[in-house]
């Protein structure tokens, strides 16, 4: 069955250790998201990407970096310069947004949840 | 920047009785989409209905249906016939397509408990 597969789950890390997030998805879909999701907050667009080895900042990029060497991998790393890496993350995928029906919907993860020590 | 609101942070409703959730969002486009993804207890996220701006006709996916007032900037849904599995958190979210740009913006959710 196609899907996004996020991992770990559960995840522990010590004040200033990067840690490193897995996304993978087989539904062939063009672009990535990751959303850092808190309490109370909704869920907030970190970095997202439409084409391999190109991605642009969302509204809380600082302390967060990621990659997009293949189609259909997104990992994001969240660095020791995040204040406040507590919280749980979603990664999606879509088509490209406009291109054809079923365009703009997106497809999410299971999530990881990340908790530093 | 496009915002969404959801006023009601918690909702509750007894099971098979019909509730309203609210949203209303800030955009100065006249193009774009809107969406309704529920969360329940295990976290994923799942699309439960989508409309687009230029389609005047409200959306419906069996006992999901949206109350569209454009000029309101109003986005409200209606579940019918509630059921014990649509205990979760329901997210507002909107898209406008701006061809490259595209994202995703959330409200800040809505906790809809039902009652057995």
């Amino acid at each position: 069955d196609g899907g996004i597969t996020q991992s770990p789950k559960y995840l522990f890390r010590k004040e200033g250790q990067n840690v490193t997030l897995s996304c993978e998805q087989n539904l062939n879909h063009d672009a990535m998201y990751w959303y850092r999701q808190d309490p109370g907050q909704g869920l907030r667009l970190i970095y997202y990407s439409q084409i391999v080895n190109d991605f642009q900042k969302g509204d809380i990029a600082e302390g967060y970096s990621v990659s997009r060497e293949k189609k259909e991998s997104f990992p994001l790393t969240v660095t020791s310069a995040q204040k406040n890496p507590t919280a749980f993350y979603l990664c999606a995928s879509s088509i490209i947004p406009g291109t054809r029906s079923g365009a703009n919907v997106l497809t999410f993860g299971a999530g990881s949840r990340l908790t530093v020590l | 920047a496009q915002t969404v609101t959801q006023s009601q942070p918690e909702m509750s409703v007894q099971e098979a009785e019909t509730v309203t959730l609210s949203c209303t969002y800030d955009t100065s486009e006249s193009n774009y989409y809107l969406f309704w993804y529920k969360q329940p207890p295990s976290r994923q996220m799942i699309l439960v209905i989508r409309q687009e701006a230029y389609k005047q006709q409200n959306a419906t996916e069996n006992r999901f249906s949206v109350n569209f007032q454009k000029a309101a900037k109003s986005f409200s849904l209606k579940i019918s016939d509630s059921q014990l599995g649509d205990t979760a958190m329901y997210f507002c979210a909107f898209m406008f397509p701006n061809f490259g740009n595209e994202k995703l913006t959330f409200g800040t959710g809505t906790r809809l408990t039902i009652i057995p």
